[in-house]
C-alpha cells in the first residue's frame, strides 16, 4: 500500500503556481520523498526528490516540513502541458540495486487556460 | 536525456500466444525494471535486473519471465498470454549508484490479450 495521501484532483490557472500537497505522516528517517508525474498514455516521469531539505530543479521545487510528515510540490508557472497525474512516493534507498516504486492514486492536476 | 524505448506502444495478442516485450535504454544504466499498471492498482513490479544476465522477482512474477543478455536491453516474456495479462507494461531504468527511487520510464506498451 502507498504510504502517502494526496488530494484526488486539483485545478490551476495557466501561468500560476501549482502547489500539490502530500501527506506522509508515517515516514521513516531513512525514507526519501519522490515526485513523479504521468501524462495521459505515457510512462511516469521523474520530477524531483528530497530527504530533509527543500530542493529545486529546472522542473519544480519540493518543500518538506520540518517534521517530514508532509511535503508540497510547486510548479512555479504551470502550463497546459503540466496537466497530468502527480504521484508522491516515499521509499528508502536500497543502494540503487533495487527500488520498487509504490505509486498510489496521485493527484490529477488540470491546468486551465 | 535518458531515453528508454519500448518496442510497441500498442499490441493485441490472442490467448496462449507467446509475447515478447522489448525495452532498450541508451544511458548505460545498470538497473532495469518491468512494471505493469492497472486502474486502481497502481504500478506493480514484475521483475528487475541489476546487471547483465541477473534477474530478481518483483511482486507479481507469475506468468512472466525476463531476459537480459545485453546491458541496454531488458525483455519481458509472457510464455502463454492470458486475458488477465491485459495491461499497460512499463519499463524503467536507473543508475546503480543513484538513489533507488530515481527511475526513468519508457512510454509504455498497452497489451490487450483476447
Amino acid at each position: 500500500d502507498a504510504k502517502t495521501t494526496q488530494p484526488p484532483s486539483m485545478d490551476c490557472a495557466e501561468g500560476r503556481a501549482a502547489n500539490l500537497p502530500c501527506n506522509h505522516s508515517t515516514i521513516s528517517g531513512n525514507e526519501y520523498v519522490y515526485w513523479y508525474r504521468q501524462i495521459h498514455s505515457q510512462g511516469p516521469q521523474y520530477i524531483i526528490h528530497g530527504l530533509k531539505n527543500n530542493e529545486t530543479n529546472e522542473m519544480a521545487s519540493l518543500i518538506i516540513t520540518e517534521d517530514r510528515k508532509s511535503s508540497t510540490l510547486i510548479l512555479p508557472h504551470a502550463t497546459l502541458r503540466d496537466t497530468a497525474v502527480y504521484y508522491c512516493i516515499v521509499t528508502p534507498d536500497y543502494g540503487g540495486s533495487q527500488g520498487n516504486l509504490i505509486f498510489g492514486k496521485g493527484t490529477k492536476l488540470s491546468v486551465k487556460p | 536525456d535518458v531515453k528508454v524505448t519500448q518496442s510497441s506502444r500498442y499490441l493485441v495478442k490472442r490467448t496462449g500466444e507467446k509475447v515478447f516485450l522489448e525495452c532498450v535504454q541508451d544511458m548505460d544504466h545498470e538497473n532495469m525494471f518491468w512494471y505493469r499498471q492497472d486502474p486502481g492498482l497502481g504500478l506493480r513490479l514484475i521483475y528487475f535486473s541489476y546487471d547483465v544476465k541477473m534477474k530478481e522477482k518483483g511482486d507479481i512474477p507469475e506468468g512472466y519471465s525476463v531476459s537480459r543478455e545485453k546491458k541496454e536491453r531488458f525483455s519481458l516474456i509472457l510464455e502463454s498470454a492470458s486475458t488477465n495479462q491485459t495491461s499497460m507494461y512499463l519499463c524503467a531504468s536507473s543508475l546503480a549508484g543513484a538513489l533507488s527511487g530515481e527511475q526513468y520510464f519508457g512510454p509504455g506498451t498497452r497489451l490487450t490479450v483476447t
